[in-house]
Parts: C-alpha cells; sequence; structure tokens
C-alpha cells in the first residue's frame, strides 16, 4: 500500500539558510500535517490544510510557511534558520479522520 | 485545554513480563485516540486506534488499548513482554481529521526499557 513520502530525508543546512521540506500524501487523503519532533521532545503540531486551504495553524514560527499544491503533495519552507530548528519533521495525512498516517520524517540539522 | 499526559516517563521490564503504559487525555469533544511507538531516529509507527465501537482495541505487536471514558484514559497494554518492544512510546489525541480539527496532541512519551 502506498505510504506518506517525505522528502529529503536528511538535510544539513547552515544557520540564516533556507530549506523546503517536501511531503506527498496518500493518493485520495485530503488532509495534510505537518509536525516538528525536538530532541528527546515530542511531536507538536505545526500546520494542516484541508483540500488545499490551511485548516488549522499550531506553534509554527513566521519564519515558516507551507503550502498545498493542486497534485495535494504540500511543501515546508524554512527561512533564516536557527540552530533550534534541528528536529525531525513529520508529514502526515488523513481523509475524513481515517487513515492518519504518518511518513518517515525528514531529519534537518542546522549547523 | 486539550492535552495528554503520560505519568511514566521511563519504564523497565523485564522480558517476557506484562506492560502497561498509562495514558490520560483531556478533550473537549469525543476524542480519536492513538498509540504510536518510536524506536530512535526513526518514524511513528502506530500501534493501535480508538475511533468508536469496542473499548477495547487490538494493534499489531500483541499491543490491545482501553479507552475508559469515565477515567479519561486510555492505557497500553502487553502480556509479554519482548526485548525488541524497547523503544518510546507516545500516546496522542486527536479530533475529526478533515477541516479545521485533525491535529494529534501527543503525551511526552514513555521510554521502555526491556531486561533481558
Amino acid at each position: 500500500a502506498a505510504g506518506v513520502i517525505q522528502s529529503p530525508r536528511h538535510l544539513i543546512k547552515e544557520k540564516r539558510e533556507t530549506a523546503t521540506l517536501k511531503c506527498y500524501p496518500i493518493p485520495r487523503h485530503d488532509t495534510v500535517y505537518w509536525y516538528q519532533q525536538g530532541p528527546g521532545q515530542d511531536p507538536q503540531f505545526l500546520i494542516s490544510f484541508y483540500e488545499k486551504m490551511q485548516s488549522d495553524k499550531g506553534s509554527i514560527p513566521d519564519r515558516f510557511s507551507a503550502q498545498q499544491f493542486s497534485d495535494y503533495h504540500s511543501e515546508l519552507n524554512m527561512s533564516s534558520l536557527e540552530l533550534g530548528d534541528s528536529a525531525l519533521y513529520f508529514c502526515a495525512s488523513s481523509t475524513h479522520g481515517y487513515g492518519y498516517t504518518f511518513g518517515s520524517g525528514t531529519r534537518l540539522t542546522v549547523v | 485545554a486539550q492535552s495528554v499526559t503520560q505519568p511514566d516517563i521511563h519504564i523497565t521490564v523485564s522480558e517476557g513480563a506484562s506492560l502497561e503504559l498509562r495514558c490520560n487525555y483531556s478533550y473537549g469533544a469525543t476524542p480519536y485516540l492513538f498509540w504510536y511507538v518510536q524506536s530512535p531516529g526513526q518514524g511513528l509507527q502506530l500501534l493501535l486506534k480508538y475511533f468508536s465501537g469496542d473499548t477495547l482495541v487490538q494493534g499489531i505487536k500483541g499491543f490491545e488499548a482501553e479507552f475508559k471514558r469515565s477515567q479519561s484514559s486510555f492505557n497500553l497494554r502487553k502480556p509479554s513482554v519482548h526485548w525488541s518492544d524497547a523503544a518510546e512510546y507516545f500516546c496522542a489525541v486527536g479530533g475529526k481529521g478533515s477541516g479545521n480539527t485533525g491535529k494529534l496532541i501527543f503525551g511526552q512519551g514513555t521510554t521502555l526499557q526491556v531486561k533481558p
């Protein structure tokens, strides 16, 4: 069965650089979620999109932005990177509350 | 406020012993409840979930969980732990998945160590 695909798996950036993370949801899933998991922390909700519109917003810094495209894939754009942005970034997708599935995550390291 | 509490940060059990990981939640509407397992540096694997119906839910790897609305709890159990079960376990609560809800709120996690 198709899963949630995230790319890249690993990313190393320097401070003040920009990063773009991509998420390809399960086909026919209408909602995409982004989460951030810092070292030793639980995942924290950042933002979600339902049918390509932002549906909910959590503790996402102003330096971050995201969007969902016509093919339902989503991108998380992170600018002016800080050391504290180093984390695992997960994407998840679902449809009408069912099939909630996480991707394998992107590990971002800011040096 | 919506929240999930996992009272035990770290649990150590002997291989073959039974296991119970506690989870309490606070949620304004009918909750959807999840248990995930995560190995170091890896993704989140769904163990089981409760949406409605039978309050005793069976999951993968021999895990089960019981939803108790009166106690706002969703404890995870396994009758006999294997060494490969050592990992971080997260309880999560959410609502309907489309529209303005559906985000998951996670507990702080419980680290399970298995003694040989």
